[in-house]
């Protein structure tokens, strides 16, 4: 199956700052793809769908401002929280979907990055 | 929009025993419906899958089953051992490339052996 790539796998940082999480389809390309976040023991909630040269798509209650995302090539895509705070802090998982063949429509998973913010 | 629920929230079972786990969605449109375990700390991964053309699929100690008309969807997992122990999620939405899939809550699972 296809195989996505995220990075940092852990990241702490100071109240304020920015971070930015990489998400990179390996094996394939990848003109959309979602950037979901879960807190602990919580399922994971939809919050973007990135789309390949045009502006993404962002689910009700997710602030475009604060969570920026581009997706300037077939296989990248970033997640950048901007002066994140401790409310912030979670585990941000990018997937994408299988384009074509006998696996079309499976969703796969990045590592995810755990985000904690000081 | 499509909403999926899951239930149980917890479910424990003996090893060696079967265990279920069901799910509704509210989207008749949707026509995939994976099902994904998770380990503390790591990615969710694919251990399942039915399209809606079909009612009922098969991998080893693992079956999935659709009620279109009920709008269900059941995961089982028979003899169950240690390693099954995780967290469970089910999720629903179009096949189609691009569109998104939406999560139930998740099923913690524990095997007791």
């Amino acid at each position: 199956g296809a195989v996505v790539s995220q990075h940092p796998s852990w990241v702490i940082c100071k109240s304020g700052t920015s971070v930015k999480i990489e998400c990179r389809s390996l094996d394939f390309q990848a003109t959309t793809m979602f950037w979901y976040r879960q807190f602990p023991k919580q399922s994971l909630m939809l919050m973007a769908t990135s789309n390949e040269g045009s502006k993404a798509t962002y689910e009700q209650g997710v602030e475009k401002d604060k969570f920026l995302i581009n997706h300037a090539s077939l296989t990248l895509s970033t997640l950048t929280v901007t002066s994140a705070h401790p409310e912030d802090s979670s585990f941000y998982i990018c997937s994408a979907r299988e384009l074509a063949g006998e696996r079309t429509g499976e969703l796969f998973f990045g590592e995810g990055s755990r985000l904690t913010v000081l | 929009g499509e909403n999926v629920e899951q239930h149980p929230s917890t479910l424990s079972v003996q090893e060696g025993d079967s265990a279920v786990i069901k799910c509704t969605y509210s989207d008749s449109a949707s026509n995939y419906f994976p099902w994904y375990k998770q380990e503390l700390g790591k990615r969710p991964q694919l251990i399942i899958d039915i399209r809606s053309n079909v009612g009922e699929k098969k991998d080893q100690r693992i079956a999935v089953t659709l009620n279109k008309t009920a709008k269900h969807f059941s995961l089982h997992i028979t003899e169950t051992q240690p390693e099954d122990s995780a967290v469970y999620f089910c999720a629903a939405g179009p096949m189609e490339y691009g569109n998104k899939l939406v999560f139930g809550a998740g099923t913690i699972l524990r095997v007791k052996s």
